[in-house]
């Protein structure tokens, strides 16, 4: 069964802490995407990898930076986190074809 | 630019009603169009897709059809359950093969 996990479910971090999200899926996926989600505004692509050690900006990548060293492992990195990055965070891979993307089941990130 | 404007929420039914959410969107060329569903605590999944013109997606007895003459995908379903309750996202698949999506509509069924 395909499986996206992100390593916590709820973060509460102070302004300007560096903070660091984690996801893996163990499908093998080439594609791996970052999303937030914040009502009334649907999903907003923050940043995606289409290999490892590769990335693109989406449309919201301000702010944010990520790293993926490994093709299961995709890291979304606050430099210094402020209160306009609370929101929920999404993790999502997909195959070469991008036809279909699988999410994890999020976190939700409070910054104080 | 590509866009999906679905309609805004809460959609609030009884059960057994019939379910429109509706959705829009503005693509150039023929993009692939999915209906992702997010339930309480869980990430996304995706819910049906059509890839072309006419096709009809269908899943968990939701339906959406791909109207090209109209740039629509419907999200229908004949009765509807507690269960049913979530948030639903269209989305299309862009050229350059991102996912844009809607802003969601919650629905809320209410036994």
């Amino acid at each position: 069964d395909v499986k996206v996990t992100q390593s916590s479910r709820y973060l509460v971090k102070r302004t300007g802490e560096k903070v660091f999200l984690e996801c893996v899926q163990d499908m093998d996926h080439e594609n791996m995407f970052w999303y937030r989600q914040d009502p009334g505004l649907g999903l907003r692509l923050i940043y995606f990898s289409y290999d490892v050690k590769m990335k693109e900006k989406g449309d919201i990548p301000e702010g944010y930076s990520v790293s993926r060293e490994k093709k299961e492992r995709f890291s979304l990195i606050l430099e210094s986190a402020s209160t306009n990055q609370t929101s929920m965070y999404l993790c999502a891979s997909s195959d070469i074809d991008q036809e279909t993307q699988y999410f994890g089941p999020g976190t939700r990130l409070l910054v104080l | 630019g590509n866009s999906v404007t679905q309609m805004e929420g809460p959609v609030t039914l009884s059960e057994e009603a019939f379910l429109t959410i509706n959705c829009t969107y503005t693509a150039t060329g023929y993009p692939s169009l999915f209906w992702y569903v997010q339930y309480p605590g869980e990430g996304l999944q995706l819910l049906l897709k059509a890839t072309k013109a006419d096709d009809k997606g269908s899943n968990k007895g939701f339906e959406a059809t791909y109207r090209k003459e109209t740039t629509s995908f419907h999200l229908e379903k004949g009765s509807v359950q507690v269960s049913d309750s979530a948030v639903y996202f269209c989305a299309l698949r862009s050229s350059n093969y991102q996912l844009i999506w809607g802003a969601g509509t919650k629905l809320i069924i209410k036994p």
